[in-house]
């Protein structure tokens, strides 16, 4: 069975503290790893796909990164702004459904 | 341009009620997918349509649950004998891809239905 896991389930910073989120993967074959940002009351926003062992993509203070068994989303200096839940998810052929891990609720605290 | 968009936003109905749950979809995109998320959990897969079939519905939790995409865009989700367990926020994701693997296949979620069963 799939299977997706997020850690830690809730994470407190102060503003400009980095750090990183972990989702880890059991899957028969990956197409694609997901990176979503949701805001409460809103639903998943889109913010990178990962198809590679190795690849690394970034967008403003985030940066994803891929490995055989996990996926890591570094938070560089973050703002409050940046507080939300962050989930994972995994496709494991080109267009079947995503399975979601449960996601990291980020507070950034100012 | 336009988003997926869900309505209603929120929806209160009693115990054995039928609700139904609407998705437009981003236009021109062929997959469009059902999720449900209960609180403190991540999306669970209901059903997934490839143009007007359906393509995966091994997620409904049983029979009481239907979806139908008549014309291929606007998709409907119906719940008949609606129980206090349903309740959760129920998310439609569309994705613009055709069936062929792409690096382009990325679903583009709803803000969803909040669903409360009384």
């Amino acid at each position: 069975e799939d299977q997706v896991t997020q850690s830690p389930e809730a994470l407190r910073l102060q503003e400009g503290e980095s750090s990183s989120l972990n989702c880890s993967y059991t899957v028969s074959g990956l197409r694609g790893l997901f990176w979503y940002r949701q805001d409460p009351g809103k639903g998943p926003e889109f913010l990178f796909t990962l198809y590679s062992a190795g690849e690394e993509k970034e967008k403003e203070r985030l940066k994803a990164t891929l490995t055989k068994k996990e996926s890591f989303l570094h938070i560089t200096a973050p703002k409050p702004e940046d507080s939300a839940t962050y989930l994972c998810a995994v496709q494991v052929t080109g267009n079947t459904p995503l399975v979601f891990g449960k996601g990291t609720r980020l507070s950034v605290i100012a | 341009g336009a988003g997926v968009s869900q309505t209603p936003s929120n929806k209160v109905t009693e115990k054995g009620k039928y609700v139904e749950l609407r998705c437009d979809p981003i236009s021109g995109h062929t997959a469009l997918y059902w999720y449900r998320q209960s609180l403190g959990q991540g999306p669970e897969f209901l059903i997934y349509f490839q143009g007007t079939g359906a393509a995966d519905d091994s997620g409904l939790p049983n029979d009481r649950f239907f979806a139908v995409r008549p014309e291929g865009s606007v998709s409907t989700l119906k719940i008949q004998r609606t129980e206090r367990g349903d309740s959760a926020v129920y998310l439609c994701a569309s994705s613009p891809t055709s069936g062929r693997a792409s690096p382009n296949n990325e679903q583009f979620f709803g803000p969803g239905t909040r669903l409360t069963v009384l």
